[in-house]
This record gives structure tokens, C-alpha cells and sequence, in this order.
């Protein structure tokens, strides 16, 4: 089982809709992402959260909206999607590692979205 | 220029083969380098963390070379369950948050 837990696994939409993709994490991380993967590509990288402040936005529309509540929880909120928003969204969390000071992500399962 | 760059892939290989995996970079400032793996509809998860000196986890071996800013990967003695897509990762410095996947190669490894 991961250990980053997404909530919902599926989620099917209006471009009218409001909704709100969540994630959590109990390692004890103190990063945490948003990544966009569409089929047949890799994954790409929304937002990062260091210490619940916002450290990186990839120049993501306001139609996506993150929100992190505290270390553990993070969310992303959806309004007005466009049918090409549909996606495999991922949430990430990662520790700094000692040896090699590098940031280890682990990924939650994705939640898969439909915008029609 | 793509910032990291894989072999297009498809490789289809017969159980038992040796297979190699090649992946660039451009930025000459990268700190940190991964390798991952990605089953079909799954999360992508870490096989292995890339050091300067290489670095080998059962059959999978690793390898870096800064000068050329080249990643690589080796399977020795391939399984059925190594089908999936590799990507290639890389940080661009230290600590840093800004993680760059590859495209990703696929793998199918055929009884």
C-alpha cells in the first residue's frame, strides 16, 4: 500500500463543476506536490509545497487552486476545468535524504479525471 | 532542447536478456538523479537512486557520467515483471524541489 493516500481514485466532472482532489501523507514529509500526468507522457509539475507555504506554481491556471491545510494534508481545488485538464493527477510528498541530500518523492495512487 | 531526454523505446526483449537504458540532461547544474518506474495506470515509484561513483541494487545497475551529463541504466537477467516504463529523473540542485521526468522508455520483456 502507498503511503501517500489520494482521495477520490476517480473523478468524472462538468466544465461548471467545483471539486476538490485530495491527499495525505503521515511520514513525517515536509514537501509536498502536485503533478499532471496525461496518458503516454511523464509527469509534470504543478505546485510544491515546503513547510505548508506554496514554493513553486509552474505557471498552472487559476482554474486549479492548491491548498495545504497542514503537513500532512494537501489539496487541490478545480473550478471551470477544460475537457484537457482530464488527467492522471498525482500528489507527492518527499524527504530530504541524508546521505546524498537529495529530495526522494514517493507518489500516491493518482486520481483519475474526467472533464467532459 | 527537451531538458531530459530518454530512448524512444519500445524495447521488447526475451526473459534472461540484458538490457540498457540511456538518458541525458542539460543542465550541467543537476545534483540529484533517479531512476523510476511506472506500471501501465499506476503511480511511478523509485527503483533507484543514481551515484557519481554508480551503483548496483541486484540486477539493476546504475550509472552517471557528469561530463557528459549521461544517465544509465542496466537489467541483467530480465523478468516478466520488469515490463513497465523507466523514466529517467532528474533534481536540478541540491535539496531542490524542481524534478524533471523523462519521457520514459517502455520496457517488454517476452516469455
Amino acid at each position: 500500500d502507498t503511503e501517500v493516500t489520494q482521495t477520490p481514485k476517480h473523478l468524472v466532472m462538468g466544465m461548471t463543476n467545483k471539486k476538490s482532489l485530495k491527499c495525505e501523507q503521515h511520514m513525517g514529509h515536509r514537501a509536498m506536490y502536485w503533478y499532471k500526468q496525461k496518458a503516454k507522457k511523464p509527469p509534470e509539475l504543478m505546485f510544491v509545497y515546503s513547510y505548508e507555504k506554496l514554493s513553486i506554481n509552474e505557471s498552472v491556471p487559476s482554474r486549479f487552486s492548491p491548498e495545504c491545510p497542514n503537513s500532512s494534508l494537501l489539496n487541490l481545488h478545480l473550478h471551470a476545468l477544460q475537457p484537457e485538464d482530464s488527467a492522471l493527477y498525482l500528489c507527492a510528498s518527499s524527504q530530504r535524504d541524508r546521505g546524498s541530500g537529495a529530495n526522494v518523492l514517493t507518489f500516491g495512487a493518482g486520481s483519475r479525471l474526467t472533464v467532459l | 532542447r527537451k531538458e531530459v531526454e530518454q530512448d524512444p523505446g519500445p524495447f521488447n526483449v526475451p526473459e534472461g536478456a540484458t538490457v540498457a537504458f540511456n538518458c541525458t540532461y542539460s543542465n550541467s547544474a543537476s545534483q540529484s538523479f533517479f531512476w523510476y518506474r511506472q506500471d501501465c495506470r499506476k503511480e511511478p515509484k523509485l527503483l533507484m537512486s543514481v551515484y557519481s561513483s554508480g551503483n548496483e541494487d541486484g540486477r539493476f545497475t546504475a550509472q552517471l557520467n557528469r561530463a557528459s551529463q549521461y544517465i544509465s541504466l542496466l537489467i541483467r537477467d530480465s523478468k516478466l515483471s520488469d515490463s513497465a516504463t523507466y523514466l529517467c529523473v532528474v533534481n536540478d540542485e541540491a535539496g531542490g524541489f524542481k524534478t524533471i521526468f523523462g519521457a520514459g522508455t517502455r520496457l517488454f520483456v517476452k516469455a
